[in-house]
């Protein structure tokens, strides 16, 4: 079955850190882009990162910028994002993406609350 | 960075009928990079139309996407019960990639 499947997600104080990760199955995973999106409670979605298929380029948006990583490792087919110094405003549900630019797979989403 | 502006804010039609979203760009979206996802509570969204026009495979025809430089719309013909959701426009041509706010279509 194609999918993806995040986990990572749970609540962290304001400046602590976690790290997402995304299983993907049933497509080649070595060739495409991955992205993460997140949304905000009761919100719109935002780009976070994209990651080229070897991992040579990766792109933010600028609120994440310095704190939050995007890696993969494509023997394992997993995405991941380490998220550092977190603030109040990156609580939301996260979401693994296949593409770099539009998603045609989503995971299910992992929900990371940051708040003390 | 480019800011999309969707309207309405929220549509209330019945079914069969015929439903216009707009999406509007503050600055020339490059090459026409403008996709639409559909998005149901509790569910990630679907991809529907990405290069302004282009249908995703498995999405019925009677979605469509138009529009090009600032101005884009995505028109469901005759609305079926599980088309009310939320719809997102996105660019995808600059980065920083964005999404508009969301267009609500409800069941009047």
């Amino acid at each position: 079955e194609v999918q993806l499947v995040e986990s990572g997600g749970g609540l962290v104080q304001p400046g602590g850190s976690l790290r997402l990760s995304c299983a993907a199955s049933g497509f080649t995973f070595s060739t495409v882009w991955m992205s993460w999106v997140r949304q905000a409670p009761g919100k719109g979605l935002e780009w976070v990162a994209n990651i080229k298929e070897d991992g040579s380029d990766k792109y933010y948006v600028d609120s994440v910028k310095g704190r939050f990583t995007i890696s993969r490792d494509n023997a394992k087919s997993s995405l991941y994002l380490q998220m550092n110094s977190l603030r109040a405003e990156d609580t939301a549900v996260y979401y693994c993406a296949r593409g770099g630019y539009t998603y045609s797979l989503w995971g299910q989403g992992t929900l990371v609350t940051v708040s003390s | 960075e480019i800011v999309l502006t969707q309207s309405p804010g929220t549509l209330s039609l019945s079914p069969g009928e015929r439903a216009t979203l707009s999406c509007r760009a503050s600055q020339t979206v490059y090459s026409n990079s403008l996709a639409w996802y559909q998005q149901k509570p509790g569910q990630a969204p679907r991809l529907l139309i990405n290069g302004a026009s282009s249908r995703a495979p498995g999405i019925p025809d009677r979605f469509s996407g138009t529009g090009s430089g600032t101005d884009f719309t995505l028109t469901i013909s005759r609305l079926e019960p599980e088309d009310f959701a939320v719809y997102f426009c996105q660019q995808y041509g600059t980065t920083p990639l964005t999404f508009g706010q969301g267009t609500k279509l409800e069941i009047k």
